[in-house]
């Protein structure tokens, strides 16, 4: 079965960094691209930033260009998204997904706030 | 960016009752390589969005067949034949076509 469970969320102060995981099973992890994707409280969907299975291309929403850098371990089949810099429009349900969009984890929520 | 437009945004429905979702996009969605990257999902209250359909009309797996989709270029359907309450929620087209990807509004599913 299929599972992706984030974490590493919680509450930032605008300015400071913030370090998500996505920790992958139940596929071959290191044969697929992922996404990470947010949702702005009582908003609609944003596709964030996706990288290749092997971590050597990665592709960013211009909002994020330059803060956020989406990274991979295969060998612990883990994703990730380094979030510097952060504004108070990164608040958000960041969630992570499989290539096609068919398995999205549970969410991790990223409050930015003073 | 591509702009997907669905309509409506707020849909009404008793149960059993067949509904349709329109997702237009601002420019068309055929990729070169000759797919059409045009998904549906369903995100329940308090829920991760679930994927219903991929690539226009293909259902996903264990997505129940009363879900459908169509369409091609620009506009785009999604159809309930026979609305259930676990059918309930926000309902959004997405495109990964031209990047960056980009998600419709949504259209909440409520009943009347």
């Amino acid at each position: 079965e299929v599972q992706l469970v984030e974490s590493g969320g919680g509450l930032v102060q605008p300015g400071r960094s913030l370090k998500l995981s996505c920790a992958a099973s139940g596929f071959t992890f290191s044969n697929y691209g992922m996404h990470w994707i947010r949702q702005a409280p009582t908003k609609g969907l944003e596709w964030v930033a996706s990288i290749s299975p092997s971590g050597g291309s990665t592709y960013y929403r211009d909002s994020v260009k330059g803060r956020f850098t989406i990274s991979r371990d295969n060998a612990k089949s883990t994703l990730y998204l380094q979030m510097d810099s952060l504004r108070s429009e990164d608040t958000a349900t960041y969630y992570c997904a499989t290539p096609s969009f068919d398995y999205w984890g549970q969410g991790v929520m990223v409050t930015v706030s003073s | 960016d591509v702009v997907l437009t669905q309509t409506p945004s707020i849909l009404s429905a008793t149960i059993g009752q067949s509904v349709s979702i329109s997702c237009r996009s601002s420019q068309s969605l055929l990729d070169s390589d000759g797919n059409t990257y045009l998904y549906w999902f369903l995100q329940r209250p308090g829920q991760s969005p679930q994927r219903l359909i991929y690539l226009v009309s293909n259902l996903g797996s264990g997505v129940p067949n009363r879900f459908s989709g169509s369409g091609s270029g620009t506009d785009f359907t999604l159809k309930i034949s026979g609305v259930e309450a676990e059918d309930l929620g926000v309902y959004y087209c997405m495109q990964a076509t031209h990047a960056p990807w980009t998600f419709g509004g949504g259209t909440k599913l409520e009943l009347k």
